[in-house]
């Protein structure tokens, strides 16, 4: 499976859009990018997935070039709930079975 | 529907001891995980599950067994609990009918301490 890079942490205002970036130089042509967010003390929710160019959904929209060696995931307008850690996962199908590597994510505190 | 649900919450083990962690899900999924989650650290995936009556090993399964005698349930049992094993439990679970997405279902974790 690719390894994903991403930021360990970022701060924003309320109010702002965040982007976060992932790196992924290693993706194969099976394999999506997936965004989880985790809130302290509870499991990962699923966010968004893409393929490639962009993707967009009442969240969070994802952008993937051409490549696909990186993806952002922007969050519009972030509030103090946005407040959580965000996982970037590559997906690879598998006939039926997905392997899936959480990485140690990106921390994103919004601040008031 | 309850979703993903996890028992217990909490436990406080002695080194040596066994438990069984249930993992109960109402949405007919076919497929099955337990992860677990140290400090700081993201999602490690011990072992996972494709149907009832099936299991397999996933990234760190050494010191842990599962059971999927029935479609709803995954149970996670350690034999003999060690210091090492103090993390947060956390099951999901997934329909085999999202063949390009992985919507993981998540239930709200176990938090073990082996003392």
């Amino acid at each position: 499976l690719a390894k994903t890079t991403q930021p360990i942490s970022m701060d924003s205002y309320e109010g702002q859009e965040v982007n976060i970036t992932c790196s992924h130089n290693n993706i194969a042509t099976n394999d999506y990018i997936t965004w989880y967010q985790q809130f302290p003390s509870q499991g990962p929710r699923f966010i968004i997935q893409g393929y490639k160019t962009k993707v967009t959904n009442e969240v969070a929209s994802l952008f993937i070039p051409a490549d696909r060696k990186s993806s952002t995931l922007s969050l519009p307008r972030v509030s103090l709930s946005d407040t959580a850690v965000y996982y970037c996962l590559v997906v690879r199908n598998s006939g039926g079975y997905q392997k899936v590597t959480f990485g140690t994510g990106t921390k994103l505190q919004v601040i008031p | 529907n309850a979703g993903v649900t996890q028992t217990p919450k909490f436990r406080v083990l002695k080194t040596g001891q066994s438990m069984t962690l249930l993992c109960a899900q109402d949405m007919n999924h076919e497929y099955m995980y337990w992860y677990r989650q140290d400090p700081g650290m993201g999602l490690r995936l011990i072992h996972y599950s494709v149907g009832e009556g099936t299991t397999a090993k996933g990234e760190v399964p050494d010191g842990y067994n599962v059971s999927r005698l029935k479609k709803q349930n995954f149970l996670l049992g350690l034999e003999s609990a060690a210091p090492s094993q103090t993390s947060v439990y956390f099951c999901a679970s997934r329909s085999f009918l999202d063949v390009f997405t992985d919507t993981q279902y998540f239930g709200p974790g176990t938090r073990l301490t082996v003392l």
